[in-house]
């Protein structure tokens, strides 16, 4: 099972670039990683997902090392409605739930 | 419109009461899922399904019980054996196959036993 580590809070401020890192040491050859983004009392929504190297989509990066013992997700230029909690998954939800791993989370404070 | 539906989004209940939570999704997805999150604190799985008629326990299953008669419908009852229920509870859904899938997660129901 593989088990994620994420920074517990990060500042920003408006129009900066923030990087979010997740550790996964033990992560199995057919797990996928896969960024969500929570808000207070909503259900978290997808961000973006990868497998290795670089994966980019209209809303963020995710950079994924040759090893994929961890992952960076990247927000450009974030705003006051980037403030959210930002979690990384490792596994195959879909095939395998049971040993699909969410990490604790990592809180982003986006400041004016 | 598409999406996955939990309901209702505020409940109370009194210690000792079973509860059941509901989950409906349209997205003709095969697996659903139950998720609980405390304040501060990442999901933690419940139970999941895979396909109608068939369940698995998840890390936390003790006290919560699920059933899959329906492809689109995946109710949780959390019983009087749960010994801390307050929580707030949300349901997912995804495609089953392929390991590149991302789950979908309905609004959450917030549960407060007093």
């Amino acid at each position: 099972l593989a088990k994620t580590t994420q920074p517990i809070s990060m500042d920003s401020y408006e129009g900066q670039e923030v990087n979010i890192t997740c550790s996964h040491n033990n992560i199995a050859t057919n797990d996928y990683i896969t960024w969500y983004q929570q808000f207070p009392s909503q259900g978290p929504r997808f961000i973006i997902q990868g497998y290795k190297t670089k994966v980019t989509n209209e809303v963020a990066s995710l950079f994924i090392p040759a090893d994929r013992k961890s992952s960076t997700l990247s927000l450009p230029r974030v705003s006051l409605s980037d403030t959210a909690v930002y979690y990384c998954l490792v596994g195959d939800i879909g095939t395998n739930a049971g040993k699909s791993t969410f990490g604790d989370g990592t809180t982003l404070t986006v400041k004016p | 419109d598409g999406g996955i539906t939990q309901s209702p989004k505020y409940l109370f209940r009194k210690e000792g009461q079973n509860v059941t939570l509901s989950c409906e999704q349209n997205l003709n997805h095969d697996a659903m899922y139950w998720y609980r999150q405390d304040p501060g604190q990442g999901l933690r799985l419940i139970y999941y399904s895979q396909i109608v008629n068939d369940f698995q326990k998840g890390d936390i299953a003790e006290g919560y019980s699920v059933s899959r008669e329906k492809k689109e419908s995946f109710p949780l009852t959390v019983t009087s054996a749960q010994k801390n229920p307050t929580a707030f509870y949300l349901c997912a859904s995804s495609w089953s196959r392929g390991a590149d899938t991302e789950a979908f997660f309905g609004q959450g129901t917030r549960l407060t036993v007093v």
